[in-house]
């Protein structure tokens, strides 16, 4: 069982700020790992799955970093606007179950306008 | 692509009645997730399948709950009897071998 965290629990930014949030996970026998983000009343929808230490991915203004070695990731987000206000998720996957993810608690995003 | 479809959208029912969730996956995935949202624990994986195949149900609470895919474009949730503390959100989710999860828009359960 992989036990995921993520910080800040919940985070209130202005309209235009650069904020980034924190998933930490085991190190030991990784495979991916995904975040998601979720809207108030909506489903989970998929932003980003990482594999390689290293890697970096970018949509828009949203970006991610991944070390596999320590075990964390990091979610930017650049000139925050009101419509990135959601939970933002992160779920790992590994232990040769590449397809199981268990999902962190989330970091709550508000941006006030 | 109609995406990933659940029914019903909100089911209310009384302590100890049966209740069946159902899930529709994307056509062609081959991966389905239960997974049910509370406050205390968040997103918590129940069950998936692989090929209608269950590959791992540890997250099963327990003897109440059950869950089938008798084909690659079915599955259903059952819970009985249910009781109060079964109260969530229950999301179906599917995907394509490793690719991301596609969620459905989940059943809001309340077992008074």
């Amino acid at each position: 069982i992989l036990n995921v965290e993520q910080s800040p629990q919940s985070l209130h930014v202005q309209e235009g700020d650069s904020t980034n949030f924190t998933c930490s996970f085991p190190s030991s026998n990784f495979y991916a790992l995904h975040w998601y983000r979720w809207e108030t009343a909506k489903s989970p929808e998929a932003l980003f799955v990482m594999t390689l230490n290293g890697d970096e991915k970018k949509k828009g203004r949203i970006s991610a970093t991944l070390n596999t070695k320590e075990g964390y990731s990091y979610l930017y987000i650049k000139g925050s606007q009101p419509e990135d206000s959601a939970t933002y998720l992160c779920a790992p996957s590994g232990g040769g179950a590449t397809n199981k993810l268990i999902f962190g608690t989330g970091t709550l995003l508000a941006v006030q306008p | 692509d109609a995406g990933v479809i659940q029914s019903p959208r909100h089911e209310v029912t009384e302590m100890g009645q049966e209740v069946t969730l159902r899930c529709k996956p994307i056509s062609g995935h081959d991966y389905l997730f239960w997974y049910r949202q509370t406050m205390m624990r968040g997103l918590e994986l129940l069950i998936y399948f692989n090929n209608n195949v269950p590959i791992d149900d540890s997250g099963m609470p327990e003897d109440r709950f059950s869950a089938k895919m008798p084909n690659a474009s079915f599955s259903t949730l059952k819970i009985q009897p249910s009781e109060p503390r079964d109260s969530a959100v229950y999301f179906c989710a599917s995907s394509f071998g490793e690719s991301p999860l596609h969620f459905g828009n989940g059943t809001r359960l309340t077992v008074t």
